[in-house]
């Protein structure tokens, strides 16, 4: 059975502070996505990674793949308030979910 | 892009009563569906998978009797929970994937369930 392991799962930071996100696995995915999601909203995608190694930038956020497709990271740098919300890494055949990181930026 | 538009975005009903929430693909086939239910501040729990025209597969510890999926067209799926409990209270979510969306998935925006 494949899980995903999402580590922090709350973070509460000042604007400006950087962050980053983690998603493990002791099995091997195929590709993985993260997304995000404000309360009462279903999750928007922001990116899905399929090559290990691979890294992607989405303005400030940038996404990496371990070499052995067994996790993935979430970096946020100078985080605005506008990035508070629930961080979600998911993946796999039936599209499995780690725990999410509710993350909360504070002014 | 894909969209998936899930009915109703939200839905107060008496305990004991059976409600449907509906997800339709507007824009590609939706050969796969995904049920999810999540609870505030929590991640995403898979229910069950369904694939058009095929029974639902469920996860362990969900009740197929009592959540009825039914995918009988590859733009329409279906989720009925029935004889509600206020323990079924729940934000639930529909997931899509087809041909053409590639490794994404395009989710519905939710329906916030509360039994009364």
């Amino acid at each position: 059975t494949q899980l995903l392991e999402q580590s922090p799962q709350f973070l509460s930071i000042q604007e400006g502070e950087n962050l980053t996100v983690y998603c493990n696995s002791s099995s091997v995915f195929s590709s993985l996505q993260w997304y995000r999601q404000e309360p009462g909203e279903g999750p928007v995608l922001l990116v899905t990674v399929v090559t290990g190694g691979e890294v992607k930038k989405l303005k400030r956020l940038t996404f990496q793949f371990g070499d052995a497709r067994k996790d993935s990271s979430l970096h946020i740098t100078a985080a605005q308030p506008g990035d508070t919300g629930l961080y979600l890494c998911g993946g796999g055949g039936k599209l499995i979910f780690g725990q999410g990181t509710e993350l909360s930026v504070k002014p | 892009g894909a969209v998936v538009s899930q009915h109703p975005s939200w839905v107060i009903c008496k305990s004991g009563t059976s409600v449907k929430i509906e997800c339709r693909s507007l824009d590609f086939q939706a050969t796969t569906m995904f049920w999810y239910r999540q609870f505030p501040k929590q991640s995403l729990m898979l229910m069950a998978t369904s694939n058009e025209g095929s029974k639902a597969t469920y996860e362990q510890g969900v009740e197929k009797d009592k959540f009825l999926i039914n995918h009988a067209s590859l733009t329409l799926s279906t989720l009925t929970v029935t004889s509600a409990h206020p323990e079924d209270s729940s934000f639930y979510i529909c997931s899509a994937s087809g041909q053409g969306l590639g490794y994404g998935y395009t989710f519905g925006s939710g329906t916030r369930l509360t039994v009364v």
